[in-house]
């Protein structure tokens, strides 16, 4: 089975600053990727990054970073130099493969953390 | 290039009424997802198609719910009777493949309102 927490309900920022959003995960399955999407209030899904098991360097996609640390089964979600549109819910979401190769195809998310950026 | 479409994008009912939602998903997408989020929650799987194929829907409640996707393209998921708990949004998504690093593009979703 696989698990996503986020332990931020909320997280506020000032605008201009950076912020770390939380996500831990539980999986048994050999190989698995980690997604990060944004749903702003409009209700859309909106794919920020992805970090596979096995790549050697965490993520980076213009602002956001994902730091990866396997050990701590730990995907953080760094976004720099935060702008009033980052408001919106941001979802932690895994996918894994079973150990005979084949993807369970399904996303497994997070509770979601609503980040709120201030002027 | 078009993402996914879905239809409506809002809809309230009365319990114990049918409902059905739309989805188009994006060109040359093979796998079909359709989603159940409730509110503050992480979005659920229902159903998964490979092609015409549902091949994952453990999660479908399939005494209510029924899903199909019959050329393989397009699909229609339809709640027959809807129970107030089935309110909720229902988010399709669409990926070239079910492989572990293919992102999955979703659509609007559709809000349902069950009274």
């Amino acid at each position: 089975a696989q698990k996503i927490t986020q332990t931020q309900p909320g997280m506020f920022v000032q605008e201009k600053e950076a912020v770390t959003l939380d996500c831990t995960y539980d999986t048994s399955d050999p190989s698995y990727g980690l997604f990060w999407y944004k749903q702003p209030s409009s209700g859309e899904m909106i794919f920020l990054i992805y970090q596979g098991s096995y790549d050697q360097q965490n993520a980076t996609e213009g602002r956001y970073s994902l730091n990866f640390q396997k050990a701590r089964k730990s995907a953080n979600l760094v976004i720099s130099a935060s702008q009033l549109g980052d408001s919106a819910m941001y979802f932690c979401a895994m996918r894994g493969v079973n150990a005979g190769g084949t993807s369970y195809g399904k996303l497994t998310f997070g509770q979601g953390t609503i980040l709120t950026v201030h002027p | 290039e078009a993402g996914v479409v879905q239809s409506p994008r809002y809809k309230i009912i009365e319990k114990k009424q049918p409902v059905a939602f739309w989805c188009n998903p994006i060109s040359g997408h093979n796998t079909l997802y359709w989603y159940r989020q409730n509110l503050g929650q992480g979005p659920e799987l229902l159903i998964r198609y490979e092609n015409e194929e549902a091949v994952d829907d453990s999660q479908l409640p399939k005494d209510r719910f029924s899903a199909e996707r019959l050329k393989g393209v397009d699909s229609t998921l339809k709640i027959q009777p809807a129970e107030l708990g089935d309110s909720a949004v229902y988010l399709c998504a669409s990926s070239i493949r079910a492989n572990t690093y293919n992102e999955q593009f979703f659509g609007p979703g559709t809000r349902l309102t069950v009274l």
